[in-house]
């Protein structure tokens, strides 16, 4: 596997529902990111882990549960989600330090709330 | 509060030209501004960068321009493919250079090439 991988692709679960998005990044960065995609909106950032700590918490509802064990894998619990909550999940990671500002993306979990 | 706008939805270029998509900014505090290329079902893929030292980064086919008393910044594809019909998106960052970036997105423009 080369790049940042997400599973799974799709997921569809219902208001009460427990289910978890994983993130693995194989670039050796050190900062990993949750973003969500929703229709016509700007990507929202939610989550930063800088060294497996989190630094950002982009005021997002507690029904959303981000998990880093370590500096490439990352994960978002869901549960109890409302249907507005449906949108692409994107997860991105990035090299701290230096003058590098780029963040590399995976393909994202299209996520529908039924 | 949007701080970062594309204010064109959507673009159509012929193949050959030039494509020039544009975006503002209204936070001051941005220093290092990025370009993101998407194609459907997949995730953004890092294309351009400009740091605010600079008014211009030049790679292969792709100019970004950055006017930072305008606030406004701005990609050129020349000449424009039918492989870049995607929607790219303008991203902005503040500061640490230390710390885990966090970058602030526009909504993005779809760019379709014609041949």
């Amino acid at each position: 596997e080369t790049g940042v991988t997400q599973t799974p692709r799709h997921l569809v679960m219902g208001m009460t529902n427990k289910k978890s998005l994983k993130c693995e990044q194989h670039l050796g960065h050190n900062a990993m990111y949750w973003y969500k995609q929703s229709a016509k909106k700007p990507l929202e950032l939610m989550f930063v882990y800088n060294f497996k700590e989190q630094t950002e918490n982009n005021s997002v509802p507690s029904r959303f549960s981000p998990e880093c064990p370590n500096s490439s894998h990352l994960f978002l619990h869901l549960h109890t989600l409302q249907p507005e909550d449906s949108a692409l999940y994107l997860c991105a990671s990035s090299q701290v330090g230096g003058s590098i500002h780029e963040q590399y993306f995976g393909p994202g979990t299209r996520l529908t709330v039924t | 509060d949007q701080q970062v706008k594309q204010n064109s939805p959507s673009l159509s270029v012929q193949e050959g030209r030039i494509s020039i998509l544009n975006c503002d900014y209204t936070n001051s505090m941005f220093d290092y501004f990025l370009w993101y290329k998407k194609y459907p079902a997949e995730g953004p893929t890092f294309l351009i960068s400009i740091s605010s030292i600079k008014d211009k980064n030049e790679d292969g086919r792709f100019t970004v321009f950055l006017n930072k008393s305008a606030k406004h910044l701005s990609l050129h594809i020349v000449p424009s493919q039918p492989g870049d019909s995607a929607v790219y998106f303008c991203a902005a960052s503040a500061g640490g250079t230390g710390t885990a970036s966090k970058l602030t997105f526009g909504t993005g423009t779809r760019l379709q090439v014609t041949l």
